[in-house]
């Protein structure tokens, strides 16, 4: 299985600031992706991250609130821009590795309180 | 929209106990079924499920998938404390590659002593 770690664990923001969360993944994984899980409720992709070029997003999110890059394979960061309560959640990375397998590792996850 | 539903959605045993979770679907272009558990905040991986009634067995935790129906269920047997988590379904397309998982709400499972 793929090593994925993310920071922060944890984080407790305040109402129209934004947080950057980090994801660091092994040599293993081809492809990156970041999930949303608020409070009570399964997991949401929110965008697949691309190597070099603008993230893929889901219906329901975009650029502007959720800013993605991944500068290199291993590397990817997630930002939550003008952050309101309603974006209190978990936020988890996950990879992907070659040959064709669906099997997603998930990273610890970031567990944001927005007050 | 793909859906997943999973039943029950919590459920609480005794030490022991024998469970099973199931899963059901319908999406487009059905390419594969994986199973987490989800204990804090990581899911960590179960099973991946691709062809009809082939059983997937890791200890005391065994899956299976009925294509034709659009279900699968996960067995747990002799359940211990450290079972205790919330159990996730998701589901991928061929459409995609396989690279979107759509998660089902997930089954809250309580070993209690």
């Amino acid at each position: 299985s793929a090593v994925i770690s993310q920071k922060p664990s944890r984080d407790i923001c305040q109402r129209g600031t934004s947080l950057t969360i980090q994801c660091q993944v092994d040599s293993q994984v081809t492809m990156m992706f970041w999930y949303r899980q608020q409070p009570g409720q399964s997991l949401t992709l929110i965008a697949t991250a691309n190597q070099g070029s603008e993230a893929t997003y889901e219906s329901g999110f975009v650029i502007d609130k959720f800013p993605i890059s991944r500068p290199n394979l291993t590397f990817s960061t997630l930002t939550v821009s003008n952050m309101s309560p309603e974006d209190s959640s978990i936020y988890l990375c996950s990879g992907k590795g070659a040959g064709g397998t669906d099997t997603q590792y998930f990273g610890p996850g970031t567990r944001l309180t927005v007050l | 929209e793909d859906k997943v539903v999973q039943s029950p959605l919590s459920l609480v045993v005794h030490e022991g106990d024998t469970v099973t979770l199931n899963c059901s679907y319908e999406v487009t272009n059905f390419r594969s079924l994986l199973w987490y558990k989800q204990e804090k905040k990581a899911p960590t991986f179960l099973f991946m499920l691709t062809s009809s009634g082939i059983e997937k067995k890791s200890g005391r935790l065994s899956s299976i998938l009925d294509k034709k129906e659009l279900f699968s269920i996960l067995n747990i047997t002799a359940t211990q404390t450290g079972d205790s988590a919330v159990y996730l379904c998701a589901v991928t397309r061929i459409t995609g590659g396989g690279n979107k998982l759509t998660f089902g709400t997930g089954t809250q499972l309580k070993v209690e002593l």
